[in-house]
């Protein structure tokens, strides 16, 4: 079975400073992974995903994740946190073929301090 | 322009009381999902659709029910509300038949007293 763990559930950043956030997974066959955010009193919003191509995924808002099969690590990067960062970010797995469903961590709230 | 509509987004009901949430979407979507959120568990998988009249459960089933009428119409019902079902419901579609990228819906909160 496939499962995401998302350590910690608050992470404080300076703005400008490099924002990461963690995400290790465990699935028995290729995965495809994801990373969602969601602002205040919002759906989530598809950040970006890796499905098996490139490893060094880039997304939207000057984020990246790089998939690291050996250490099964997608963790979210930023090199410089912005005041509008500030959300709540998950991380997701689902396992290729028809049907796949996904399966979310249990999220990471980061603040951005001005 | 949204491409999923949850109806109602916001509702205050009390124990014992039945709810129905809707989902509606615009993309023709065969596939379709209700999860809840709550604060320290992510999102969790409630039921989901694979087509007009198919259903299946997910991981937290108990308490609530589904229908699937028509394609773009995704019904959860819960036949006697209860307090642990206050919660943030999410309708999502899959957007990515391939690899499971689901779309979402803007939410519904329920709260129960």
């Amino acid at each position: 079975a496939q499962s995401v763990t998302q350590l910690g559930s608050h992470v404080s950043v300076s703005e400008g400073a490099l924002v990461l956030l963690r995400c290790n997974y465990s699935s028995s066959v290729p995965p495809y992974l994801f990373w969602y955010v969601q602002y205040p009193n919002q759906g989530l919003q598809l950040l970006l995903k890796y499905t098996s191509a490139a490893t060094l995924v880039k997304g939207i808002n000057g984020f990246e994740a790089e998939f690291k099969k050996s250490e099964t690590s997608f963790h979210l990067t930023k090199p410089s946190a912005h005041m509008s960062d500030a959300a709540e970010y998950f991380c997701a797995v689902s396992e290729s073929g028809a049907n796949s469903k996904l399966t979310f961590g249990k999220g990471i709230t980061l603040s951005v301090r001005p | 322009d949204a491409g999923i509509t949850q109806s109602p987004r916001h509702k205050v009901t009390e124990t014992g009381t039945p709810v129905t949430l809707r989902c509606h979407q615009t993309e023709n979507h065969r596939y379709m999902y209700w999860y809840r959120q709550d604060p320290g568990h992510g999102l969790r998988l409630i039921h989901y659709s694979y087509g007009v009249k198919d259903t299946d459960k997910g991981e937290v089933s108990d308490g609530y029910s589904v229908s699937r009428s028509k394609t773009e119409d995704f019904l959860l019902t819960l036949e006697s509300a209860t307090s642990s079902q206050t919660s943030v419901y999410f309708c999502a579609t899959l957007s990515g038949a391939d690899t499971g990228e689901l779309f979402f819906g803007e939410g519904s909160r329920l709260t129960v007293l």
